[in-house]
């Protein structure tokens, strides 16, 4: 199977940027997400991007895919306490979702 | 209302007595999965199904069955629970076609306690 690795905690302060990251290990993974998860909730997609591309925008969301080194990388910009959540990463290989443990976002007013 | 649908949402049961959690999506996806949400692991997948009748193990099967009989509807049935079973149990659809994201809409979660 594919192993997905993510830091388990990260600290921001309000207005800064954020960026959580991820490694993943079969080079073959063609999608590949990040989910956001509030307390009490299931995974809600906040973004993807596709083995084919680099980098992916999407308003204060940037996600940079480094192919070489299988790693993954999703950049919150102006950070806001409505981020603070668990934040996953998560590839789609042969039929199968793998998640990475999860990182969870504290966001300091 | 586009979701996905399970229950139930909370439950505690006891070692060996047998309990299915039901889940049902409204959205005709063809795919439609189970996971298991531990502390420090992550989602690990238990069982994934790519249409009607089709099913297939995920990462970790062992102690878990599921069943395809209608595309809305994919059942986890746990048939003698034991108390590494306890976790929180997540479904999730998705249409993976040519052309879709593969983007997966889950349930609410469905947290389970074996005593």
């Amino acid at each position: 199977g594919e192993d997905v690795e993510q830091s388990l905690f990260l600290s921001v302060r309000e207005g800064d940027s954020s960026v959580i990251n991820c490694t993943y290990t079969d080079s073959s993974s063609t999608y590949l997400y990040w989910y956001k998860q509030e307390p009490g909730a299931g995974l809600q997609l906040l973004t993807y991007i596709f083995s084919n591309m680099d980098m992916k925008q999407d308003q204060r969301l940037t996600v940079l895919l480094n192919k070489k080194d299988k790693h993954l990388s999703l950049r919150i910009a102006d950070t806001q306490t409505g981020d603070s959540a668990i934040y996953f990463c998560a590839v789609y290989n042969f039929n199968k979702f793998y998640f990475g443990s999860g990182t969870k976002l504290n966001v300091k007013p | 209302e586009a979701q996905v649908t399970q229950n139930p949402r909370y439950l505690i049961t006891v070692t060996g007595k047998k309990l299915t959690v039901t889940c049902s999506q409204n959205m005709n996806h063809e795919y439609m999965s189970w996971y298991r949400q531990d502390p420090g692991l992550g989602l690990r997948q238990i069982y994934y199904s790519m249409n009607v009748e089709v099913t297939d193990k995920g990462d970790v099967p062992e102690g878990y069955k599921v069943s395809r009989k209608e595309k809305r509807n994919f059942p986890l049935i746990l048939e003698s629970p034991s108390p590494n079973q306890t976790s929180l149990y997540f479904c999730a659809s998705s249409s993976i076609s040519s052309g879709n994201t593969g983007e997966l809409f889950f349930g609410e979660g469905s947290r389970l306690t074996v005593l």
